[in-house]
């Protein structure tokens, strides 16, 4: 079946270690998303990818990091420098910037 | 800066009844608004509207977008207890790749 898999759904890490979240998608999509989602906030933009090998930061880039290698994979990299880390964080995928999004199901990281 | 408001925050029904979630904007040189369901961790595309005036109508649900006035609004008839979840209102602009800019969200509650 097509989608996006995020993994793992669920991550517990101490403070001061970096964590990757995977996302892999089969849509052929050329656009992957990520966001960070908290209670009574909306979803907001931590990076973007339009196509393979390139990528942009979105509005609260810092403490995170990303890669493009291939079109299928968009990792996510939470760093130490991440001051609140503790999320849900939902990747996305569309074929182009310009069509809808479609969504994983996200992972819960919770950093203690 | 730009932004999405979406109101109320929140919504409790009864089965049967009719909902209208309302969603407000203010984005530069604007490309397209789409409205998602989210009931317990990936959301789901529901309707992506580019055009004032056309209704789009899935089933139950049904949105229209008013340009003029920056808004779109989202209807549910009939409401189900199936229909609780959260709706996300969220705006695409030509300014900003494929960013999508999200609204807070409208947590709809419906009993039975």
């Amino acid at each position: 079946d097509g989608g996006i898999t995020q993994s793992p759904k669920y991550l517990f890490r101490k403070e001061g270690q970096n964590v990757t979240l995977s996302c892999e998608q089969n849509l052929n999509h050329d656009a992957m998303y990520w966001y960070r989602q908290d209670p009574g906030q909306g979803l907001r933009l931590i990076y973007y990818s339009q196509i393979v090998n390139d990528f942009q930061k979105g509005d609260i880039a810092e403490g995170y990091s990303v890669s493009r290698e291939k079109k299928e994979s968009f990792p996510l990299t939470v760093t130490s420098a991440q001051k609140n880390p503790t999320a849900f964080y939902l990747c996305a995928s569309s074929m182009t910037t310009l069509t809808e999004a479609f969504f994983g199901q996200g992972t819960r990281l919770t950093v203690v | 800066e730009d932004k999405v408001v979406q109101s109320p925050l929140s919504l409790v029904v009864h089965e049967g009844d009719t909902v209208t979630l309302n969603c407000s904007y203010e984005v530069t040189n604007f490309r397209s608004l789409l409205w998602y369901k989210q009931e317990k961790k990936a959301p789901t595309f529901l309707f992506m509207l580019t055009s004032s005036g056309i209704e789009k109508k899935s089933g139950r649900l049904s949105s229209i977008l008013d340009k003029k006035e920056l808004f779109s609004i989202l209807n549910i008839t009939a409401t189900q207890t199936g229909d609780s979840a959260i709706y996300l209102c969220a705006v695409g602009s030509y300014n900003q790749g494929g960013k999508l800019i999200f609204g807070q969200g409208t947590e709809l509650s419906v009993k039975p």
